[in-house]
């Protein structure tokens, strides 16, 4: 079984900062981890994956993030916050292979942006 | 290449009538899942096609059921409609590298 835990339902920062984004996640099997971000009333948009290769995962918009097996961990970040990167993010585990296992989402964490 | 397409976006509906939901996929993917996205439970997955036949399912009751055709296009059907049904429904189809990408969804109201 998988589960994902997303630290802080809301993350405020301001426009240029840091934005962190923290995941956890638990899997029996070696894990597919995916970030995805959600903005209103729209569909999920992929940022990035990890799919058992790099370690370090760069995506789209200049996100990126770390798989850290010691820690269980896939964080996302991105060096500088823009205000359209203000949405809800959503981090999601799966089984690696095979493709009929449904994704595990987190609860998700709405980022704001602080002008 | 077009994305996944989902119709209608938006539904209203009244407790015990049945709805059925239409997703197209991705050129070429046939593979199509859906999930139920509510602000209480989030994003909580309900079942995966495959080259029509069914492979996996959520933690879902009967009244939840789709299918597939063999032009990969996927249809979810509820059928006695609760309250607790209304929900953002979101279909992602998926080829052969196992990544999901996901469609606008179709906003169903139960009143």
């Amino acid at each position: 079984a998988q589960s994902v835990t997303q630290l802080g339902s809301h993350v405020s920062v301001s426009e240029g900062a840091l934005v962190l984004l923290r995941c956890n996640y638990s899997s029996s099997v070696p894990p597919y981890l995916f970030w995805y971000v959600q903005y209103p009333n729209q569909g999920l948009q992929l940022l990035l994956k990890y799919t058992s290769a790099a370690t370090l995962v760069k995506g789209i918009n200049g996100f990126e993030a770390e798989f850290k097996k010691s820690e269980t961990s896939f964080h996302l970040t991105k060096p500088s916050a823009h205000m359209s990167d203000a949405a809800e993010y959503f981090c999601a585990v799966t089984p690696g292979g095979g493709g009929a296992d449904g994704l595990t989402f987190g609860k998700g964490t709405h980022l704001i942006i602080q002008p | 290449k077009a994305g996944v397409t989902q119709t209608p976006r938006y539904l209203i509906k009244t407790r015990g009538q049945q709805v059925t939901l239409s997703c197209s996929p991705i050129s070429g993917h046939r593979s199509v899942s859906w999930y139920q996205q509510t602000p209480g439970q989030g994003l909580q997955f309900l079942f995966e096609y495959f080259s029509e036949t069914q492979r996996n399912k959520g933690n879902f009751p009967g009244r939840f059921s789709g299918r597939q055709f063999s032009n990969s296009r996927s249809e979810m059907n509820v059928s006695t409609l609760e309250l607790g049904d209304s929900a953002l429904y979101l279909c992602a189809s998926s080829g052969e590298a196992d990544t999901q990408y996901f469609g606008p969804g179709t906003r169903l109201t139960v009143l």
